[in-house]
């Protein structure tokens, strides 16, 4: 069975730029959601999807926005790029069936310059 | 707003002896989590406990939650290298975001 796959795993870019992030889960998983991971704040929640709806945001600026598609595929976009928002973006996969597990996929190292 | 404290924060310790890490949130959960993390890597998904009361043990590994103390803990019995990792726990509460302690890098000392 397949992992979750994140695409793509490193990323440069510079200040004021945007950036697109994809996340395919698991076969059969319609939930996905999306952490940033910094030395300093931590493993911070953004968003969770299930069926191509948001079902929840964390605390993050309008900057940051995502979306799920049909296939289960989810994305999420940074828009004007800060250096702050240098981090690596962690998808989870979630499943609602039997024991509840979140999978992590690999990551994407973001690195604003 | 639902706070999660792990301690310690570091812990070095030498192979073959045992130790606990301690996982305190602040409102009734759902569920909680323990996460293993090595450098540069992404969260590999070590336990999920349910229930008050809830044990579960892998190898050397065994987490506990007890929900009336709002407590989990990892134990970690005659350790080896292998172990060297941040171990986190992160709590669910109504929905499936999960809110994560700060972690324990544990480094294991031959």
């Amino acid at each position: 069975k397949a992992g979750v796959t994140q695409t793509p795993r490193y990323l440069i870019k510079t200040r004021g730029q945007q950036v697109t992030l994809s996340c395919s889960p698991i076969s059969g998983h319609r939930s996905v959601s999306w952490y940033q991971q910094t030395p300093g704040q931590g493993l911070q929640f953004l968003f969770e999807y299930f069926s191509e709806t948001q079902r929840n945001k964390g605390n993050f600026p309008g900057r940051f926005s995502g979306r799920q598609f049909s296939n289960s595929r989810s994305e999420m976009n940074v828009s004007t790029l800060e250096l702050g928002d240098s981090a690596l973006y962690l998808c989870a996969s979630i499943t609602r069936t039997g024991a509840p597990e979140q999978y992590f996929g690999p990551g994407t190292r973001l690195t604003v310059t | 707003e639902l706070k999660v404290e792990q301690n310690p924060l570091f812990l070095s310790m030498q192979e073959g002896k045992n130790y606990t890490i301690y996982c305190n949130y602040s409102t009734t959960s759902d569920r909680l989590y323990w996460y293993r993390q090595d450098p540069g890597k992404s969260l590999e998904s070590l336990f999920v406990l349910l229930s008050n009361g809830a044990v579960k043990q892998e190898g050397r590994l065994m987490a506990s939650l007890d929900t009336k103390a709002r407590l989990s803990t990892l134990h970690i019995t005659a350790a080896v290298h292998d172990l060297s990792a941040t171990y986190f726990c992160a709590v669910v509460f109504g929905n499936e975001k999960l809110t994560f302690g700060t972690g324990t890098r544990l480094t294991i000392i031959p």
